[in-house]
């Protein structure tokens, strides 16, 4: 079953501005991580938050966490055109399982 | 660190025939993940390895795909015989046994087109 829904599925956006992604899940987490996907690379890890923390910055990027609605948001401030890239939601049960990923959000930052 | 790597970068085969892809974690992490995007939806989990140990092969859709990991090194996923559906991005991550980090480590992934 689907575990994460992202919204917006995409987003454009000029550089400079700020971009906010969102993330739904279904189940108990105990962590949630935000990964981007540039064209025709993999998937790089950008920031993992735990259940038990509210909200964590890592430079430019901005991520909160809600376990009561089960939700999760990616801002990116000051966007860059090197931004544009595919950007998922991640959850992991234990340290060794699984990845249950979102759609995707595909966000064009135009120069 | 030479980081995981996947061949090839993209296979365009017919219906019906046979693929085998190819992932190289990075050395010395037991555990490999295989996964998959198929028409631009969400990223699913196919299978993972500890070693060569199959831990989990809950998300391998049918008998069509199999997996190997000979050796506890790098490991192939064969595709026999290639159906339409199958076109996507197959991903291979790894990651160190133990500790308490979540993050795995991608591949850049290949694309399989079946025609």
């Amino acid at each position: 079953s689907q575990q994460g829904e992202e919204d917006p599925q995409a987003l454009s956006i000029q550089e400079g501005e700020n971009a906010t992604m969102n993330c739904s899940y279904k189940t108990s987490i105990n962590n949630l991580q935000w990964y981007r996907q540039n064209s025709g690379r993999g998937l790089v890890h950008l920031i993992l938050i735990r259940s038990n923390e509210r909200e964590k910055h890592s430079g430019r990027l901005r991520v909160t966490l809600d376990t009561s609605k089960k939700s999760s948001s990616l801002l990116i401030t000051a966007s860059r055109a090197a931004d544009t890239a595919s950007y998922f939601c991640a959850t992991g049960e234990t340290s060794g399982s699984r990845l249950t990923f979102g759609e995707g959000t595909q966000l064009t930052v135009n120069p | 660190e030479a980081g995981v790597t996947q061949f090839p970068s993209h296979s365009v085969i017919e219906k019906g025939q046979t693929v085998t892809l190819r992932c190289d974690p990075i050395s010395g992490h037991d555990n490999l993940y295989w996964y998959r995007r198929v028409m631009g939806k969400e990223i699913k989990f196919l299978l993972h390895f500890v070693k060569e140990s199959k831990q989990d092969e809950s998300g391998m859709p049918n008998n069509r795909f199999l997996a190997e990991r000979t050796g506890g090194t790098y490991s192939t996923l064969k595709v026999q015989p290639a159906e339409l559906e199958d076109s996507g991005v197959y991903f291979c991550a790894s990651k160190p046994q133990g500790g308490a980090s979540y993050e795995q480590y991608f591949g850049p992934g290949t694309r399989l087109t079946v025609t």
